[in-house]
């Protein structure tokens, strides 16, 4: 299995929503990433986990809430966001041996935020 | 400050000719570099690699050349198909230890006509 699989495929929100974002792999890699991508730019890393703990959060603001349940499963959790927060959300997972990181991409949730 | 930067957004090639992806990047530490395609609403598919002790990695028709004196890689696609058109990421990272998150350049929109 090679597959990052994310979950919903596409989301739409109110403003005052609370929803999540899943993301699942069975590669065992341990490390695992969010990334926002708005249209015709890269990737932007939002945040990181590596065996299961935060290493690295790009100060994103709070109604952006990461929680990674085991070394598999990556979830984002979404309240209270903004229009501008519309955008595709990716996964992303990683062997996490901090040599050569290559990043397996799920093909992400499509967020529109009314 | 770009650290990795991908000059063209855009580029049109005939099919069956060959495909020539730009990249420079200035951080020094950089020593691997990546090769992403993206489809819209997709997420990115790793496509090829390369480490700086080697100048050339090729698989199948991707060949990614890689010149460390002047900070430069290129990605060769030959022959290319209609099928190759997708957004192509370049990316480059320290390899090991520190950061070893990849950073993207902003891509390279490539259509290939029958």
């Amino acid at each position: 299995d090679t597959e990052v699989t994310q979950t919903p495929k596409h989301l739409v929100m109110g403003m005052t929503n609370k929803k999540s974002l899943k993301c699942e792999q069975h590669m065992g890699h341990r490390a695992m990433y969010w990334y926002k991508q708005k249209a015709k730019k890269p990737p932007e890393l939002m945040f990181v986990y590596s065996y299961e703990k935060l290493s690295i959060n790009e100060s994103v603001p709070s109604r952006f809430s990461p929680e990674c349940p085991n070394s598999s499963l990556l979830n984002l959790h979404l309240h209270a966001l903004q229009p501008e927060d519309s955008a595709l959300y990716l996964c992303a997972s990683s062997l996490g041996r901090g040599l050569n990181e290559k990043l397996f991409f799920g093909s992400g949730t499509q967020l529109s935020v009314l | 400050d770009q650290q990795v930067k991908q000059n063209s957004p855009s580029l049109s090639v005939q099919e069956g000719r060959i495909s020539i992806l730009n990249c420079d990047y200035t951080n020094s530490m950089f020593d691997y570099f990546l090769w992403y395609k993206k489809y819209p609403a997709e997420g990115p598919t790793f496509l090829i690699s390369i480490s700086s002790i080697k100048d050339k990695n090729e698989d199948g028709r991707f060949t990614v050349f890689l010149n460390k004196s002047a900070k430069h890689l290129s990605l060769h696609i030959v022959p290319s198909q209609p099928g190759d058109s997708a957004v192509y990421f370049c990316a480059a990272s320290p390899g090991t230890g520190g950061s070893y998150i990849p950073t993207f350049g902003r891509g390279t929109s490539l259509i290939v006509h029958p």
